[in-house]
């Protein structure tokens, strides 16, 4: 079985201020890891995506993530914060990598807030 | 190229009625799936139609089921409706089964009183 476990609920940081978001996994198989972010009254926007080969993976918006499989994590990071992100951010893992059909697992979801 | 559109994006229905939920995938992407998202809660995996065929179920009882048509789109339909049922309900679509990532759309907000 696979499961995805977010650090915080809520981070909460100064405008140009590094953003750090958690994501631990859990997975039997080879996982595929997706980070999303969600906006209020919006559906999810995909951020970036780790599939096989290189472990730091880049994004949109200046984010990226870097894939440690032996700490089991798939941690958000951007160098700077900007009012604009401000949301509430999804960590996924899907079970692709072990040939099944690719639903995904999302964690309980951090919300970013950022200070100016 | 155009998203993920659903329909209604607002919905209020009374327990024990029945409803359905409408979605048009991003065109091209032939695998649709369907996730219901509680309030404060992450999404949960309902279900996915690939090319027609129900091809993975999450945790949901049987009177949540769906369809999926020949132009790619999608219907979730969800009989005997329980207050518990009231979330946004997320409809995503990809080409590769998920290895490129899903498209979502914006969700239909069901309120169910």
């Amino acid at each position: 079985a696979q499961s995805v476990t977010q650090l915080g609920s809520h981070v909460s940081v100064s405008e140009g201020a590094l953003v750090l978001l958690r994501c631990n996994y859990s997975s039997s198989v080879p996982p595929y890891l997706f980070w999303y972010v969600q906006y209020p009254n919006q559906g999810l926007q995909l951020l970036l995506k780790y599939t096989t080969g290189a472990t730091l993976v880049k994004g949109i918006n200046g984010f990226e993530a870097e894939f440690k499989k032996s700490e089991t994590s798939f941690h958000l990071t951007k160098p700077s914060a900007h009012m604009s992100d401000a949301a509430e951010y999804f960590c996924a893992v899907s079970d692709l990598g072990g040939g099944s059909q690719g639903n995904l697992i999302f964690g309980k979801g951090t919300k970013l807030s950022v200070k100016p | 190229e155009t998203g993920v559109t659903q329909s209604p994006t607002h919905l209020i229905k009374t327990r024990g009625q029945q409803v359905t939920l409408r979605c048009s995938s991003q065109s091209g992407h032939n695998t649709v799936s369907w996730y219901q998202q509680a309030l404060g809660q992450g999404p949960q995996f309902i279900f996915q139609y690939y090319r027609e065929e129900e091809n993975g179920r999450g945790n949901f009882p049987p009177r949540f089921s769906g369809l999926q048509f020949p132009n790619y789109s999608s219907e979730l339909n969800v009989n005997a409706l329980e207050l518990d049922d009231s979330a946004l309900y997320l409809c995503a679509s990809s080409l590769l089964q998920g290895r490129d990532g899903y498209t979502f759309g914006s969700g239909t907000r069901l309120t169910v009183v």
